[in-house]
């Protein structure tokens, strides 16, 4: 079964500084989507970014970005110029092939003004 | 379209009574998936739809869960004779088959047992 690790339960960054959040996973698959998610505190998770395996280059979107390791089965999310809305908590989230979704236990992020 | 939205959003309840939550996905998703989440963990997975057909059901799910979508559109998440362990949010999310299969979740249903 496919396993999903986060091994920062909680972290936090200065505001305008950047972070990474880890994630690592466990599966025999070749063929997969990675995710992260964010949960505001009492509100509805939503996308960040996705990241699909067989593409080499890394996903980007606006001050999120990944660093996808294939070979190493890592999957980091680095936000750039932290700002408060930021502050959640994080879930990377693997997409087997049979369409399955396994999440990791989360990060919570603390953003300091 | 609104998203996906859930019903009711909190519901507190006594040890042994039924309650029933219902979601109601973005309406061209033919996926519908319940999760569950307790404080301070991601979502478990309990079981997913693909239009009507219920595809999966997670090994952990007492039978005293049951989950439906009748007509491929709403679904319905019924847990008997509640325990105090039952208490959680309850998440539901769906997708598009042939999509890059991205979740889209509702804001869940918290439920308490007394």
């Amino acid at each position: 079964a496919q396993t999903v690790t986060q091994s920062q339960p909680e972290m936090s960054v200065q505001e305008a500084e950047t972070v990474t959040l880890s994630c690592t996973y466990d599966t025999s698959e070749s063929d997969y989507y990675l995710f992260w998610y964010k949960q505001p505190p009492s509100r509805q998770m939503i996308l960040v970014i996705r990241q699909e395996a067989y593409k080499q280059q890394n996903a980007t979107e606006n001050r999120f970005s990944v660093n996808f390791q294939k070979a190493a089965k890592s999957f980091s999310l680095k936000i750039s110029d932290s700002q408060l809305g930021d502050a959640a908590m994080y879930f990377c989230a693997y997409r087997s092939s049979g369409n399955q979704f396994y999440f990791g236990t989360g990060t919570s992020l603390t953003v300091i003004p | 379209d609104t998203g996906v939205s859930q019903d009711p959003r909190h519901k507190i309840t006594k040890r042994g009574q039924n309650v029933t939550f219902r979601c109601d996905p973005i309406s061209e998703h033919n996926r519908l998936y319940w999760y569950r989440q307790t404080l301070g963990q991601g979502p478990e997975f309990l079981t997913y739809f693909q239009n009507e057909a219920q595809l999966e059901k997670s090994r952990l799910l007492s039978d005293r869960f049951s989950a439906e979508r009748p007509k491929g559109s709403f679904s319905t998440l019924e847990i008997q004779r509640t325990e105090q362990g039952d208490s959680a949010m309850y998440l539901c999310a769906s997708s598009l088959l042939g999509s890059t299969g991205e979740l889209f979740f509702g804001e869940g249903s918290r439920l308490t047992v007394l």
